[in-house]
């Protein structure tokens, strides 16, 4: 069965570091997006993407972040400068169009920022 | 403004039903889902409703009333690997992002 993958699934970085989080959403779908769960809250939205470019963004996803699709399979987001409060698991989700039923998710990579 | 309410815990023993219930006040209406998260996993699909009634799918069954604003999440011959949090959410347009509840806890005990 198709299925969201995420790299890596542990990052661990520095305060005010660059990182890259990857994913590769399932082939045929349309729609992805960027979620973040911190420890013990709900999941956020952050950012969704759809025709090469973003369609929704969420008050979270500032100048820090942004978000590309280099290539026809990986799906990337960034956050240009760390802060201790972007330590949360990052899942990134797929689907296959608009009115589709079911978002799939990866399994998430845990950033921690010290 | 968007809001998702569901309960924080729940707790039920093996071989019981119980019931999830969520309650929520959005913008507008795209459809309505339940997910399944274990500790430290992703969330994992359980149900979609858009229409408003049951939707019934082996042990899990989800129902949703539009007019109230209501939904609830029905988990029968509970078993213990069903302790998970349970996570409501809406999308308000298609192709939209999902809303997410704060998720209910559920702790099925022997």
């Amino acid at each position: 069965e198709p299925e969201v993958t995420q790299t890596p699934s542990h990052q661990v970085t520095q305060m005010g570091q660059e990182v890259i989080l990857r994913c590769v959403p399932i082939s045929n779908h349309l729609y992805f997006y960027w979620y973040r769960q911190i420890l013990g809250q709900k999941v956020e939205f952050l950012v969704s993407f759809y025709n090469n470019e973003i369609s929704e963004k969420s008050e979270i996803f500032d100048d820090q972040f942004s978000v590309e699709r280099p290539d026809g399979s990986n799906f990337t987001l960034k956050i240009r400068s760390t802060k201790l409060e972007d330590s949360a698991m990052y899942f990134c989700a797929s689907e296959s169009t608009g009115e589709a039923n079911e978002q799939f998710f990866g399994p998430g990579t845990r950033l921690t920022v010290l | 403004g968007q809001n998702i309410d569901q309960p924080t815990e729940m707790t039920a023993t093996e071989g019981a039903i119980v019931q999830i219930n969520c309650t929520y006040q959005t913008s507008g209406f795209n459809g309505l889902f339940w997910y399944q998260q274990h500790a430290g996993e992703a969330p994992t699909f359980l149900s979609y409703n858009v229409l408003d009634g049951l939707e019934e799918k082996g042990r899990f069954s989800s129902f949703l009333s539009r007019s109230k604003g209501y939904s609830y999440l029905l988990l029968k011959e509970l078993q213990m690997k069903d302790s998970a949090s349970y996570l409501c959410a809406v999308r308000d347009q298609a192709g939209t992002a999902l809303i997410f509840g704060k998720g209910t806890t559920l702790s099925v005990s022997s």
